[in-house]
């Protein structure tokens, strides 16, 4: 099974700031990496996959970045509705895809 | 839209058994593989199950493996999971989602508890 650890487990950012997310495979996922968001009460939602790629709909201020082992999600400057959760997957090892344990982002 | 509308959760004793639906609609359901993932309260995301679109190949996490079956039922665009001899740590949210490898659209989930 392929561990996914996400850092922090907690980031407090202001409004309007940026925000670095990681998450680090316990072996290489090449570029087989999505992020999701997801608020409370809600189901996920998907932001990137392909390490990279912005799914439909999602604002261009979230980026990702990485490859192999390493990956970064990148908010360039959170808006009130970017304060969340945020889960990496790996889908390299198909059909066993796992999730980090996510990062809250918070208001600072 | 693509929409996926999970039913049956509810309060289970341990080693009980419950079957949840997933209902889809706005895609042609025979075309894409389905998922099951689970949330258990205050925690993160685990994969479950996944079923491809003939039902051909069904696959499973080890920790429920021998215990859950996923089916569907394409003429009625509808998912499953027969869950059988529950344990408390099966308690979680338990989504659907489409697709095989990430998962572009979600279910809002049914909430299965497992005790006595």
């Amino acid at each position: 099974e392929i561990v996914m650890t996400q850092s922090p487990a907690t980031l407090s950012v202001s409004p309007g700031d940026g925000a670095t997310l990681s998450c680090r495979a316990s072996q290489t996922v090449s570029s087989n990496l999505a992020w999701y968001q997801q608020k409370p009460g809600q189901a996920p939602r998907l932001l990137i996959y392909g390490a990279s790629t912005r799914a439909t709909g999602i604002p261009a201020r979230f980026s990702g970045s990485g490859s192999g082992t390493e990956f970064t999600l990148t908010i360039s400057s959170l808006q009130s509705e970017d304060f969340a959760l945020y889960y990496c997957q790996q889908y390299n090892n198909w059909p066993l895809l796992t999730f980090g344990g996510g990062t809250k982002v918070e208001i600072k | 839209e693509v929409h996926l509308l999970e039913s049956g959760g509810t309060l289970v004793q341990p080693g009980g058994s419950l079957r949840l639906s997933c209902a889809a609609s706005g895609f042609t359901f025979t075309s894409y593989a389905m998922n099951w993932v689970r949330q258990a309260p205050g925690k993160g995301l685990e994969w479950v199950s996944s079923i491809s679109g003939n039902s051909g190949r069904s696959n499973y996490a080890d920790s429920v493996k021998g215990r859950f079956t996923i089916s569907r039922d394409n003429s009625k665009n509808t998912l499953y999971l027969q869950m059988n001899n529950l344990r408390p740590e099966d308690t979680a949210v338990y989504f659907c989602a489409r697709d095989g490898y990430y998962f572009a659209s979600w279910g809002q989930g049914t909430l299965v508890t497992v005790s006595s």
